[in-house]
């Protein structure tokens, strides 16, 4: 069983749209967690850090289920230039290495 | 500089051959790490360097694998005897402090052994 597992898509969503993506990891003692976005052929960017209270940045809302191992990202109003790859990060307790999902492929249409 | 620079930005080579690819991390952070990204996969852990030291080596394959920071900045990934299994693109990233926090990544190196 891979350590962090995501849904790969892709999802085809209409601008406008509202999209989550979920995300789940084995390790039970991870301590912190992100989600970056990747571009094709780019290198990987931080979205945003994911916190137990659950938190927002705009149009991006992170979520954080402890017992349930999950972490989620729903994006509002998507827009053309959300189309990437989002990849579902974890940082395992004790270590200095983010562990990567595969990653979500999310197209916008208009 | 003002990001994280690798060098070259593509690399084909021949099975067999070795190679190196160099990471330039931001000035001032100590903390270096080394990721490969195989096509549809995210990107994996190969070594982690907090200064001159090898903090982490566990993510690298097998012993064909090597890196070096013998400064404390710059670092160098070497691939011996390249297999075409090794194609993948190469990612460097830096950080001021630990904990996964401040990851800045270079646009890496995509490697392709033929």
């Amino acid at each position: 069983r891979k350590e962090v597992e995501q849904d790969p898509g892709p999802f085809n969503v209409p601008e406008g749209a509202t999209v989550a993506f979920n995300c789940t990891y084995s390790n039970s003692a991870s301590q912190s967690f992100f989600w970056y976005r990747q571009d094709c052929r780019k290198e990987p960017k931080l979205l945003m850090s994911v916190y137990s209270s659950g938190n927002e940045d705009g149009r991006f809302t992170a979520q954080l289920n402890r017992a349930s191992q999950y972490i989620s990202l729903l994006i509002r109003d998507s827009k053309l230039s959300d189309s990437a790859t989002y990849l579902c990060v974890v940082l395992p307790g004790g270590y200095n290495k983010l562990i990567f999902g595969a990653g979500t492929r999310l197209a916008v249409h208009p | 500089g003002a990001g994280v620079s690798q060098t070259p930005s593509n690399k084909v080579t021949e099975k067999g051959k070795y190679v190196e690819l160099r990471c330039d991390p931001i000035s001032g952070h100590t903390a270096l790490y080394w990721y490969r990204q195989s096509l549809g996969q995210g990107p994996e852990f190969l070594i982690y360097f907090q200064g001159t030291g090898a903090a982490d080596d566990s993510g690298l394959p097998n012993d064909r694998f090597f890196a070096v920071r013998p400064e404390g900045s710059v670092s160098t990934l070497k691939i011996q005897r390249t297999e075409r299994g090794d194609s993948a693109v190469y990612l460097c990233a830096s950080s001021l402090t630990e904990g996964g926090y401040g990851y800045t990544f270079g646009s890496g190196t995509r490697l392709t052994v033929v």
